[in-house]
This record gives structure tokens, sequence and C-alpha cells, in this order.
């Protein structure tokens, strides 16, 4: 099946922005997700963006997409404590069933 | 509002025991069903998925299966589970196929020993 790759681990320091990348290789992907996990939890949805547009901010969190290079990735500013968790990319394509996951990056923030 | 729920939440088999897990979902109709399963380390995969009453379609082989009763009810099940069958396992559902989000359970945990 289609890929979707991203880096297992990422520490940031509380107050800092982290960045967490994504890639993926379905040229038809429609839709780009990124949902939260936290310890012995279901996963939350985080947002989400569609194919056609490049940039989607919602509060401390900035999406951005360069569909050319396949790549994504998640930006939350001001990394609190509470944002430690496990951060999966996801994305969908009309002809397909099921969200294709990547295998998760695990951001710890420090004091 | 749409709610998922999936017990039990926790479970400890010994191996060779039968395994159910169900998943229910409110507030809508004909939703799209998923199973996922989170072994460690390696992601979610994809384990079962039905778009419709008695429509199961299985994306890897092993000795679990799924049943779609009831069209907001999705259950996983085994006859004789493996060690290799612990894991959080997941279900999820979607509006539908168009790319609308698939929204998650809370995750049942499975110790197979």
């Amino acid at each position: 099946g289609e890929d979707v790759e991203q880096s297992l681990f990422l520490s940031v320091r509380e107050g800092d922005s982290s960045v967490i990348n994504c890639t993926y290789t379905d040229s038809s992907s429609t839709y780009l997700y990124w949902y939260k996990q936290e310890p012995g939890a279901g996963l939350q949805l985080l947002t989400y963006i569609f194919s056609n547009m490049d940039m989607k901010q919602d509060q401390r969190l900035t999406v951005l997409l360069n569909k050319k290079d396949k790549h994504l990735s998640l930006r939350i500013a001001d990394t609190q404590t509470g944002d430690s968790a496990i951060y999966f990319c996801a994305e969908s394509s009309n002809s397909g069933y099921a969200l294709n996951f990547g295998k998760g990056t695990s951001l710890l923030v420090t004091p | 509002s749409q709610t998922i729920h999936q017990w039990p939440a926790t479970l400890v088999q010994p191996v060779g025991s039968p395994l159910s897990l169900e998943c229910t979902v409110e507030g809508t109709s004909n939703p799209n069903l998923y199973w996922y399963r989170q072994a460690a380390g390696r992601g979610l995969q994809l384990l079962f998925y039905s778009v419709g009453i008695g429509q199961i379609s299985s994306e890897v082989p092993q000795n679990l299966s799924a049943s779609r009763p009831q069209d907001r009810q999705f259950i996983l099940s085994s006859k004789k589970l493996l060690l290799s069958d612990s894991g959080f396992y997941l279900c999820a559902w979607r509006k539908d196929n168009s790319g609308n989000t698939i929204y998650f359970g809370e995750g049942s945990w499975l110790t197979v020993v």
C-alpha cells in the first residue's frame, strides 16, 4: 500500500515551537490529517487539510502542505507539557475506504 | 452529535481462548466502520472495514474476524487467540467514503498470556 512516513521522536522545551514532519507517497491523496494520541487513549483528530490548500491555521496549530513534494508538517506554537503525546499523520484519497496512517511521532515536552 | 463506544476497555486472555470486542456508534446511520490494531512501535494497522450491514473487508490475513450484525454495531472476534494478537484495538467510524474524517473510540487493550 501507499506509505506515510514520520520521524519517531521529537523533544522540545516548554514554550518553544514544535514541528512534526510527514511525507506520503500517494499522489491521489485528497485529505491529510493530524491525530493526537495521549497515553492509553484513542486517537483525537487535531486538524485536517484538503489537498488544494497549502496552509491551515487553528489557534496554536499550523499545518503546511507541499503537495509537489508530498510533505506535510504540523507546527505547535508555545508548546506545553500537555502537548506531550504521539502525533499521527494520515492521508486518504477519494478511492480509498480508510485512512492510511504513519507510525506516529512521540513528542516529549520538557520543562 | 455522534458518539462511538467500544468495550471492554482492557482484558487479559489466555492463549487459545476466544475474543469478542464490541463497538457501537450513535447519532448517525450507515457509517463506514473500521477496526485498527496498534502494536507497540508499529503504528496503526487496518484490520477490517465495513461499508454496510454484513459487508466486511479484510485487510490483513490472520486469525481474527469481524462482523456487522446491525448498522451501527461492529464486532471483532477470534476463536483462538495467539500471543501475537496482543495490542491496542481501535474501532472507528466515518460518515462515508468521500474523505470525511475518521473518528476513533477509546480503544481496547488486549493482553494475551
